[in-house]
């Protein structure tokens, strides 16, 4: 069974930073790329940033680009998100989700997380 | 960037009924369209890929169909626990993978 957990959400102040992390199981992480979606509160999904299964491509929404940074340890089975420059408008929460296939492009996600909150507030 | 709209932003409709909600991509994005069920409190959970494929576990009475530009999630007989929120995502043009604003589907 395709288990994610995220972990390291919470309140932070604007300006600061926060780095997400999701445990993957229950499939070969290393074929797999990944995703980052999140979800303010009473909002929509909104599609933040994938990763190929190696590593060496990534994507990001426009709104993160340049502040936030995905990555994987394929050795830990485990994938990231680095968030500096947090602004109040990133408050939401944050899933880790699976794609099904190794390449970001052209690839759905199949799997979800069940969420870590981000609070970003003085 | 490709922009998803999901209509009616909210249908009501009386369980054993039938339930259609719509999507349309500001451009083609072949059959590379999927939908997403989600309950409050809950993540999404994957229902239809490919405009059409019902993903494993999936109730018979979910279906999807369109390609390009128009696509139609239809349940066909809803239950109970289908009252929900629903959202597309096209997955073709070059990231982000956009998702529409989502329908919520209530109870009449």
């Amino acid at each position: 069974e395709v288990q994610l957990l995220e972990s390291g959400g919470g309140l932070v102040q604007p300006g600061g930073s926060l780095r997400l992390s999701c445990a993957a199981s229950g499939f070969t992480f290393t074929n797999f790329a990944m995703t980052w979606v999140r979800q303010a509160t009473g909002k929509g999904l909104e599609w933040v940033s994938g990763i190929d299964a190696n590593g060496f491509s990534t994507y990001y929404a426009d709104s993160v680009k340049g502040r936030f940074t995905i990555y994987r340890d394929n050795s830990k089975n485990t994938l990231h998100l680095q968030m500096n420059s947090l602004r109040a408008e990133d408050t939401a929460v944050y899933y880790c989700a699976k794609n099904d296939d190794h390449m970001i492009v052209l690839s759905l996600i199949d799997h979800w997380g069940q969420g870590t909150l981000v609070t970003v507030s003085s | 960037e490709i922009v998803m709209t999901q209509s009616p932003a909210t249908l009501s409709v009386s369980p054993g009924e039938r339930a259609t909600l719509s999507c349309r991509a500001s451009q083609s994005v072949r059959s590379n369209l999927a939908w997403y069920q989600q309950k409050p409190g809950q993540a999404p959970r994957l229902l239809v890929y490919h405009a059409s494929t019902r993903a494993t576990g999936v109730p018979t009475r979910f279906s999807g169909s369109g390609s390009g530009t128009e696509f139609i999630l239809t349940i066909s007989s809803l239950q109970s626990e289908d009252f929900a929120f629903y959202y597309c995502q096209q997955y073709d043009n070059w990231p982000p993978y956009t998702f529409g604003q989502g329908t919520k589907l209530e109870i009449k």
